[in-house]
């Protein structure tokens, strides 16, 4: 029984690149929620998805991140022309139904350079 | 008053005795409040987790102490091992809503031999 996936783990990136970080949650789960986590920080709540829906994206930033979660495959969030404050590591967590417990995944750690 | 307030910052404790972490929350429709245990380089795992009709839960060597009038909850970490040494983070969320996690800004526990 898999737990989260994430990857890749690591992703470096030159500034004006875009970085693409994928999840494949719980077998079973249907909603996808990604956080960061800024070094020494909390992790920070981005968007909330369903298959084919977003529900929430209220901790999305307005510009350069997008995420979707298709019918078929991972979750992907997609960040356009990085910038060096976007390093961080990207967690996404997974669960059954909205209110039940949340799974996270091993996380992936952008750099960029 | 979407803040949770997490204290300490930083925690050290012999082998052997209590580890106490406090949070503090605003939003009285919080309902739903985990703590996570995360190790270097992997994901915020579910150590135990407590909803506001009780005041106390116990897990083992892990207890939540909850005070609903002072918008306060607190783990307790007794008989504290160096495997314990991690970082903590305490959470709060609306189950009713759309369950995204707002995480404290984490402790960083360190459990001396």
């Amino acid at each position: 029984n898999a737990g989260v996936m994430q990857n890749p783990r690591h992703l470096v990136r030159r500034r004006g690149q875009e970085a693409r970080l994928r999840c494949s949650p719980m077998k079973g789960h249907s909603h996808v929620y990604w956080y960061r986590q800024l070094p020494e920080e909390g992790l920070k709540f981005m968007v909330y998805l369903q298959k084919e829906n977003i529900i929430d994206e209220s901790g999305m930033p307005k510009e350069r991140f997008s995420a979707e979660f298709p019918k078929e495959g991972p979750s992907i969030l997609r960040i356009q022309q990085v910038v060096r404050g976007d390093s961080a590591a990207y967690f996404c967590a997974s669960s059954q139904t909205g209110p039940s417990e949340q799974f996270f995944g091993p996380g992936t750690r952008l750099t960029v350079l | 008053q979407q803040q949770v307030k997490q204290s300490p910052q930083s925690l050290i404790v012999q082998k052997g005795g209590i580890s106490i972490i406090n949070c503090a929350y605003e939003n009285t429709a919080f309902d739903y409040f985990p703590w996570y245990q995360q190790f270097p380089g992997k994901g915020p795992a579910l150590l135990i987790a407590i909803r506001p009709d009780v005041s106390e839960k116990k897990e083992g060597r892990f207890t939540i102490s909850f005070n609903k009038s002072a918008k306060q909850f607190s783990l307790h970490i007794m008989d504290s091992q160096p495997g314990d040494s991690a970082t903590y983070f305490c959470a709060a969320s609306i189950s009713g809503g759309y369950n995204k996690l707002i995480f404290g800004a984490g402790t960083r526990l360190a459990v001396h031999p």
